[in-house]
């Protein structure tokens, strides 16, 4: 079962931020928060991970809180092209696969 | 990033007949590699662990004389779905770890989806 939860649905206008919320209340200390998207009838794209500090990259940042047991994926400036579902994942790194859970539909509207 | 496909894309076959569909890790070498399915506006399911040299390990209620995989080498795996029936029908995506990323980071492949008739 997936250790994550996440609204079923967000809307967003364009050119605004997004900010995806992710709750992760029992997550263990070696567990690393990923965030992935897949866009219609493609395979899963990787968007960012952290362990416990925010992290930023040419996609999005993540927001990690102190204690762990939340996150929020930040996309700075939405397009229609970000129009996607959003996993929010924890597990350990290594050749452990990921667990998906429902995700978060994510809707860029012009 | 490192690139993961899969072959083919699209399938059509009837009921009764196998599908084989290959994944293979293109600039990087994968000893696990991992096949999930996705029904429509479904998430992904985990099916099954492919690991390169022995054999497969399936997720519960995944069939593996029906779902016959093979790690032939360290850059493809291949899923074989014997004897399909339109309930096989779905979007079967394979990704694989590289090894050599600094966290074993997870690529995907684009996804074939199967449609038995």
């Amino acid at each position: 079962d997936a250790k994550t939860t996440q609204p079923t649905s967000m809307d967003c206008a364009e050119g605004r931020a997004a900010n995806l919320p992710c709750n992760h209340s029992t997550i263990s200390g070696n567990e690393y928060v990923y965030w992935y998207r897949q866009i219609h009838s493609q395979g899963p794209q990787y968007i960012i991970h952290g362990l416990k500090n925010n992290e930023t990259n040419e996609m999005a940042s993540l927001i990690i809180t102190e204690d762990r047991k939340s996150s929020t994926l930040i996309l700075p400036h939405a397009t229609l092209r970000d129009t996607a579902v959003y996993y929010c994942i924890v597990r350990t790194s290594g050749n452990t696969p990921l667990v998906f859970g429902k995700g978060t539909r994510l809707s860029v509207i012009a | 990033g490192a690139v993961v496909s899969q072959h083919p894309s699209r399938v059509i076959c009837k009921s009764g007949t196998s599908v084989k569909i290959e994944c293979r890790s293109l600039d990087f070498q994968a000893t696990t590699m991992f096949w999930y399915r996705q029904f429509p506006k479904k998430s992904l399911m985990l099916m099954a662990t492919s690991n390169e040299g022995s054999k497969a390990t399936y997720e519960q209620g995944v069939e593996k004389d029906k779902f016959l995989i093979n790690h032939a080498s360290l850059t493809l795996s291949t899923l074989t779905v014997t004897s399909a029936h339109p309930e096989d029908s779905s979007f079967y995506i394979c990704s694989a770890p590289d090894a050599g990323s600094s966290y074993n980071e997870q690529f995907f492949g684009p996804g074939t989806r199967l449609t038995v008739l």
